[in-house]
């Protein structure tokens, strides 16, 4: 059974840093791209940044370009999302998803995570 | 950036009814077109990927439609559970975009 299980969420002032984690099991991490996308409180779904299957290749969405980077361990099974000089507007519920294949385009989100709640507020 | 736009954003609707949403993106995105739902205090779920593929486990009375702009989800005979919000999400290009959702609720 595919388990994507995020941590590392919390309350952080703005301007502060979090590193999100995401472990996972139940399939080959090592072979399937993998995402970050973020929900703001009673908001919709907001795409953040994604990583290559061996982390060669990335994107980040224009909101959180220079502030957050991704990588992964493919040895730990473990997706990470380094968030830096938060803001208010970065306060969300952030998902780890995994996609069907080792390419960044072109795919759906076949297995979601449970979230982790970032809260940005001073 | 590719922008989708969802309607309606909201619908009443009771069970047995016939259900439609659209999803229009602002240029073509071939079939790359994902349907995705989310119940209050849980992540999403796939149902559609690739605008007409039925994911694994997703009961049949969903369906998609389209190509390059226009798609459609179709919920056949509305259940209980399917009381959620619904987003349609286009894989063709980055940023990848979400539509606003519509969010079905019981009538």
């Amino acid at each position: 059974e595919v388990q994507l299980v995020e941590s590392g969420g919390g309350s952080v002032q703005p301007g502060g840093s979090l590193r999100l984690s995401c472990s996972a099991s139940g399939f080959t991490f090592s072979s399937y791209a993998m995402h970050w996308v973020r929900q703001a409180p009673g908001k919709g779904l907001e795409y953040v940044s994604a990583i290559s299957n061996n982390g060669g290749t990335t994107y980040f969405a224009d909101s959180v370009k220079a502030r957050f980077t991704i990588s992964r361990d493919n040895s730990k099974n473990t997706l990470y999302l380094q968030m830096s000089s938060l803001r208010a507007e970065d306060t969300a519920v952030y998902y780890c998803v995994k996609s069907p294949a080792a390419i960044l385009l072109l795919y759906y989100f076949d297995y979601w995570g449970q979230g982790t709640l970032v809260t940005v507020s001073s | 950036d590719i922008q989708m736009t969802q309607s309606p954003s909201s619908l009443s609707a009771s069970v047995g009814d016939r259900v439609t949403i659209t999803c229009r993106a602002s240029q073509s995105i071939s079939s790359y077109l994902n349907w995705y739902q989310q119940k209050p205090g849980k992540a999403p779920k796939l149902l559609i990927y690739a605008a007409s593929s039925l994911q694994n486990g997703v009961p049949s009375r969903f369906s998609g439609s389209g190509s390059g702009t226009d798609f459609t989800l179709t919920i056949s005979t509305l259940q209980p559970a399917d009381f959620a919000t619904y987003y349609c999400q286009q894989s063709f290009t980055f940023p990848l975009t979400f539509g606003g959702g519509t969010k079905v609720e019981i009538k």
